[in-house]
This record gives structure tokens, sequence and C-alpha cells, in this order.
């Protein structure tokens, strides 16, 4: 357990609907990235946050936006949705943004558009 | 851009054989590398990393070693169990105004039969 959670595990939702997904770090971490993993696109870094605020974008869609929370907890917001965006998507976190800094993964919410 | 190439999978081995997989990067500056594995159904899991050349980073009996002048971070280990059949990610860490970015490859799957 790397003591990272993430809900839903699973969605199912139909095309041009929006969901959430929620993310809560490890406690003391600050850094929160969100992940995208697909067969066709592999596992990509869509954006970070830190202490709140956003500091590093990937490859996310304008259709999909993110925030950090005071108390730390992130949310993924996706809007719009495709066929495309079927996906596991992966929070993960960190005690500091540093460039070896270990990142902890949790375990996943898989999303299923129809 | 900075990229991970990882060999092709599935790789097929029986218990206690000899372990490779092949990692090559291409990055600007001095990255960070990674290793890390996803076991069936979970997140990923921080394996083994190395901050600069010539490092070697060992965990669990897997080892990779930094080098800088062929540009690759391949993992080894001497002798493989059924216990790890996963999925392996190479990364490295590329520093976007100083805060980290993850590069994966595509994952390699190791498939370990008794």
């Amino acid at each position: 357990d790397s003591g990272v959670t993430q809900t839903p595990k699973h969605l199912i939702t139909a095309t041009g609907q929006r969901v959430t997904l929620r993310c809560s770090p490890r406690s003391g971490d600050l850094s929160v990235y969100w992940y995208q993993q697909s067969l066709d696109q592999g596992l990509q870094f869509l954006i970070q946050y830190y202490n709140g605020e956003e500091r590093a974008k990937g490859n996310i869609l304008e259709r999909f936006s993110a925030q950090q929370f005071p108390d730390l907890h992130s949310e993924l917001n996706l809007s719009s949705l495709e066929l495309g965006d079927s996906a596991l998507y992966f929070c993960a976190s960190s005690v500091s943004s540093g460039g070896a800094t270990e990142q902890f993964f949790g375990p996943g919410t898989r999303l299923t558009v129809l | 851009g900075n990229s991970v190439t990882q060999m092709e999978g599935p790789v097929t081995l029986s218990e206690e054989a000899f372990l490779t997989i092949n990692c090559t990067y291409t990055a600007t500056g001095y990255p960070s590398l990674f290793w890390y594995v996803q076991y069936p159904g979970e997140g990923l899991q921080l394996l083994l990393k190395a901050t600069k050349a010539d490092d070697k980073g060992s965990n669990k009996g897997f080892e990779a070693t930094y080098r800088k002048e062929t540009t690759s971070f391949h993992l080894e280990k001497g002798s493989v169990q059924v216990s790890d059949s996963a999925v392996y990610f190479c990364a490295l860490s590329e520093m976007n105004t100083g805060f980290q970015k993850l590069v994966f490859g595509t994952g390699t799957r190791l498939l370990v039969s008794p």
C-alpha cells in the first residue's frame, strides 16, 4: 500500500459526459501528479500540482482540468468525454518536487467511456 | 523532446533464469533515471533509481547502471522468481522549470514460469 488513495476504482460513463476523479496523497506529501495509462499512448504525464499551485503540464487535453485543494487532495475533471478517453488514470504524490524524488502511485481509476 | 525506449515484451523466462530488460534514453541535460514496476491490478512502485552517470541503483536483487556514454539504464537480475512477473517501466526525470516530470517508456511485461 503506497498510502495514496484514489476514488472511484472503476467508472463507466457515456460519451459527452463529465466525471471527477479524486486523489488523496500520502500524509505530508505536497506534490500531486496525474497520469493517463492507455494501450495506445502508454503512460503519459498529465499535470502536477505543488501545495495547491499548478507546476507542470504534460499532454493534458483542454477538456481536462485539475486542482489541488487546501487539504492537499486533488481532483481531475474530465468533460465532453470521448471513447478515446477510456484509460487508467493514476495519481501519484511526493514530498517535494526535486529531480530524483520518488513518486508514490495510487491504485488508479479505470475509466470506461461507452 | 526527451524520450525513453524499452525493449518490446513480453519477456518469458523460467524461474532462476537471468533477466535483462534494455532501456535507452534521449535527454538534454542530466536526468535522473528510474525503474518502476507494476504488478497486476496495482499502481506503479519505484524499484530503483540512479541520479548521475555511473551510479548503480539496486533493490530486491535487481540492478541498473546509469551509462551516460551509451545513454542506457538496463535492468538486470541474476535469478528471477515467479513473483517477479509484472510490467517494468523505465523512466527519466525531466526537470521542467524546477519541477519533476517523469517520462516513461512503453513498459516491458515479464512472465516467469515455475
